[in-house]
């Protein structure tokens, strides 16, 4: 079956420290990821796509299908970061439904 | 438009009421979702359409959901007989062309069914 799972409902660090937001997958064949992030009060965006191999905002994510994982990374978290972030996968033979995680809520501390 | 307008923002609805939400997606974009976002949950899939076709409505929870696009813009999700369950965020997204490049979201609809 296909899923998504972020373990962490909610993230907190210090500004400055590193974040990973940890987003794991079960999917049969080759899935493209997302990440979206959602600000407070702002609609869901998208962040980044692994097909693009992009770093947005200082965020990058790698995917990893040996362990079938597309962890989102910051070396140095800044308090505009503070959202919810949601993991989302779309499989080939689906080329419009996303499955999405239950999001993690990233809280930067001053 | 400049973006996915969504409308109402926030709907009440006594339960066995029936509701009627509209999504306006960005002028040209072909393909049009419905996601049911429940809280603490992350989006679920409801419906697709390309154009004014509904191409798949498996997400559909019952058959008191209802979903159109009769002209292949402005879509309009109706729920029938609203119960307590069909309390959520509705988040309609448009792209270009399928979901595969990423969406753009409206801001939602909260209904709450009292």
């Amino acid at each position: 079956a296909q899923r998504v799972t972020q373990p962490e409902k909610l993230l907190s660090v210090f500004k400055g420290a590193p974040v990973e937001l940890k987003c794991n997958y079960s999917y049969s064949g080759s899935p493209e990821l997302f990440w979206y992030v959602q600000y407070s009060r702002q609609r869901l965006q998208l962040l980044l796509r692994h097909i693009s191999r992009e770093s947005i905002k200082g965020f990058t994510a790698d995917l990893n299908k040996g362990e079938t994982s597309f962890h989102l990374k910051k070396p140095f978290a800044q308090e505009e970061d503070s959202a919810m972030y949601y993991c989302a996968l779309s499989g080939r033979d689906s080329n419009y439904q996303l499955i999405w995680g239950a999001g993690t809520k990233l809280i930067i501390k001053p | 438009g400049a973006g996915v307008s969504q409308s109402p923002r926030y709907k009440v609805a006594k339960r066995g009421q029936d509701v009627a939400l509209r999504c306006d997606p960005i002028s040209g974009h072909v393909s049009l979702f419905w996601y049911q976002q429940a809280l603490g949950q992350g989006p679920e899939f409801l419906t697709y359409f390309q154009n004014e076709a509904q191409l798949d409505k498996s997400g559909l929870p019952s058959d008191r959901f209802f979903a159109e696009r009769p002209e292949g813009s402005v879509s309009t999700l109706k729920i029938q007989r609203t119960q307590q369950e069909d309390s959520a965020v509705y988040l309609c997204a448009s792209s270009l062309a399928g979901g595969k490049n990423g969406y753009t979201f409206g801001s939602g609809t909260r209904l709450t069914v009292v």
